[in-house]
């Protein structure tokens, strides 16, 4: 089975400062990786994903993530970020190409911008 | 375009009662997943359904919970009888297998 770890429940930031949120997963096989945002009271909306080719993924609102193999990782990362960037962050993985099949998240990182 | 759609937004009901929740998929799409968010659990994924026909359900808690996707545009979860312990976000996603999953608001069902 898979699993999807967060290391930082919480992270609390002033605005402009760098962010990278970690995540790791457990499956040994071809995964899909995913980071999904939700805003107080809103739906989950798609930041992000890798399925294959360059590791190193851009994704909406200036975001981008490293898949990196070997340590079964994840990372997401914003050079800059602003007080709107407030919110629930999670990551996902699911097993085969194209994500026909179920997500497993992760606990998700409250992300907090301080003015 | 319309997203995925779920109704009711909002649901409180008695233990014991029935509760049903709604979604309607993104049209097209042809896998549907069902997911439960709560605080101390996170996000799990209950039941998904690829062309209708029900793929995995070993995230359904228990016997209580049941899923239906008659058709290609229409999917319940049925809850029967519930417990205040099913008090959570309920999340409808779609997709149409190469593509990420889009989610609909939610149902927040609270019992009491």
């Amino acid at each position: 089975a898979q699993s999807v770890s967060q290391h930082n429940h919480h992270v609390i930031l002033s605005e402009a400062a760098s962010l990278e949120l970690g995540c790791n997963y457990s499956y040994g096989g071809t995964v899909n990786l995913f980071w999904y945002v939700q805003y107080p009271g809103q739906h989950l909306q798609l930041l992000l994903k890798y399925f294959s080719g360059d590791p190193l993924v851009k994704g909406i609102k200036g975001f981008e993530a490293e898949f990196i193999k070997s340590k079964f990782s994840f990372n997401l990362r914003k050079p800059s970020v602003q007080w709107s960037a407030t919110a629930e962050y999670f990551c996902a993985v699911s097993e085969s190409g194209g994500g026909a099949d179920g997500l497993t998240f992760g606990k998700g990182t409250h992300l907090i911008i301080q003015p | 375009d319309a997203g995925v759609i779920q109704s009711p937004r909002h649901e409180v009901t008695e233990m014991g009662q029935e509760v049903t929740l709604r979604c309607k998929p993104i049209s097209g799409h042809n896998s549907l997943f069902w997911y439960r968010q709560t605080m101390m659990r996170g996000l799990e994924l209950l039941i998904y359904f690829n062309n209708n026909v029900p793929i995995d359900d070993s995230g359904m808690p228990e016997d209580r919970f049941s899923a239906k996707m008659p058709n290609a545009s229409f999917s319940t979860l049925k809850i029967q009888p519930s417990e205040p312990r099913d008090s959570a976000v309920y999340f409808c996603a779609s997709t149409d297998g190469g593509q990420p999953q889009h989610f609909g608001d939610g149902t927040r069902l609270s019992i009491l």
